[in-house]
């Protein structure tokens, strides 16, 4: 079945780093943009960063860029998160989450997949 | 950036009832609206998008209207499994893609 799953959350001390994975499988990946959405403990969802279906343009929210980047390696159905210069407003469940839009259009942005999510904790 | 917000915070509803849910966004997002459902310990689940196509499996009491700045998510027969956490999100102008702050639906 269609399916994503992610790895690589951790502790982690301000300022250092850590690199998400998001496995997928069920579905033809090359297709398909994939996103990074997270949620901090107890508060709603925030997006985080896009890819595209060719890996060829990123989107990054203003609250990690410059810190966070995105990648993929579709020979290996993955997409990564790596995070830098961490802080403890970036403490969240991290969730990849599948385009629903083949390819890549003005309509892309519903989220029709999404993993299990992973847990980042920044803290001293 | 697109704000969105939802409303009401919480929603108390008994079991077999209708729940009806709002979201507006700060400009208009055309019908570029999608709703997630998101249970306790769970991953979201995409239920609505384009404003009212129901996604892959979600059942017909499920239903979303609006266009512009103005929608609305409805739940027409409260079942035990849809209480939950429900978010709002605009895909018309991005980066970002923005939620709403969510509305949890609670056993009244």
């Amino acid at each position: 079945q269609v399916q994503l799953v992610e790895s690589g959350g951790g502790v982690v001390q301000p300022g250092g780093s850590l690199r998400l994975s998001c496995a997928a499988s069920g579905f033809t990946f090359t297709y398909y943009g994939i996103h990074w959405v997270r949620q901090a403990p107890g508060k709603g969802l925030e997006w985080v960063a896009f890819i595209r279906y060719d890996g060829k343009n990123e989107y990054y929210a203003d609250s990690v860029k410059g810190r966070f980047t995105i990648s993929r390696d579709n020979s290996k159905n993955t997409v990564y998160l790596q995070m830098s210069s961490l802080r403890t407003e970036d403490t969240a469940v991290y969730y990849c989450a599948k385009d629903l839009i083949r390819y890549f259009d003005w309509k892309t942005g519903t989220f029709d997949i999404w993993g299990q999510g992973t847990m980042v904790s920044v803290s001293s | 950036e697109i704000v969105m917000t939802q409303s009401p915070a919480t929603l108390s509803v008994s079991p077999g009832e209708r729940a009806t849910l709002s979201c507006r966004a700060s400009q208009s997002v055309s019908s570029n609206l999608a709703w997630y459902q998101q249970r306790p310990g769970q991953a979201p689940r995409l239920l609505i998008y384009g404003a009212s196509t129901r996604a892959t499996g979600i059942p017909a009491r499920f239903s979303g209207s609006g266009s512009g700045t103005e929608f609305t998510l409805t739940i027409s027969s409260l079942q035990s499994e849809d209480f939950a956490v429900y978010y709002c999100q605009q895909y018309n102008n991005w980066p970002p893609w923005t939620f709403g702050q969510g509305t949890k639906v609670e056993i009244k």
